[in-house]
């Protein structure tokens, strides 16, 4: 089925450790996003990619890192969790940049202990 | 600084008509986008207006009025499916999405 596939789903982590959020797509998009979604906020906009081999910052980069070697990976990690990282996480692609139609995978559920 | 505003939480009943409300303040406008997401679920893509007006899609229409800063989306002949958070984002000149907190909806039979 084509789509974006996250993992892990779901993950509890302690404090000061390192976690790496896994998104994969094959729908050959060139632009990917990593949003968090916390209760009674919008979406926040961590990292994109516009093309493999870019990457750039969004309204929320800090404590996180992405890398883009290929058209289909775009992983997520966190360097040293810390609590306040705890929320939803989604990665998103499109077809084209500059647009706003995005497709989401399922998320993944991370809290920080 | 930008903002969307929505309600936060609206009920409405099976079969009924419901108009969620979104205003916005942004830097610039380059569309805006409505999207649906159940409890636990991605959120999916709805409908997006970038010109004054009605866009309709079925049984769900969006609205936009730009000198407002204003769009709602109407859902008819609600289903106890269409029970879900609709968030609102509007793209900014950068071409940035600016999303706001999202409306659930809760439909009663």
């Amino acid at each position: 089925i084509a789509g974006i596939t996250q993992a892990p789903t779901s993950q509890i982590l302690a404090a000061g450790r390192r976690m790496t959020l896994r998104c994969t797509q094959d729908m050959r998009h060139n632009a990917m996003y990593w949003y968090r979604q916390d209760l009674g906020l919008g979406l926040r906009l961590i990292h994109y990619s516009n093309t493999a081999g870019t990457t750039g910052k969004g309204e929320v980069p800090d404590g996180y890192s992405v890398s883009r070697a290929n058209t289909d990976d775009f992983p997520l990690t966190l360097a040293s969790a810390v609590p306040s990282q705890t929320s939803v996480y989604f990665c998103a692609s499109s077809d084209r940049t500059n647009t706003g139609e995005l497709f989401f995978g399922e998320g993944s559920r991370l809290t920080v202990l | 600084g930008q903002n969307i505003d929505q309600p936060t939480e609206m009920t409405a009943t099976e079969g009924a008509i419901v108009q969620i409300n979104c205003t916005y303040q942004t830097s610039g406008f380059n569309g805006l986008f409505w999207y649906q997401q159940h409890a636990g679920e991605a959120p999916t893509f709805l409908s997006y207006n970038v010109l004054d007006g009605l866009e309709e899609k079925g049984r769900f229409s969006s609205f936009l009025s730009r000198s407002k800063g204003y769009s709602y989306l109407l859902l008819k002949e609600l289903q106890m499916k269409d029970s879900a958070s609709y968030l609102c984002a509007v793209m900014d000149s950068n071409y940035q999405l600016i999303w706001g907190a999202g409306t659930k909806l809760i439909i009663k039979p």
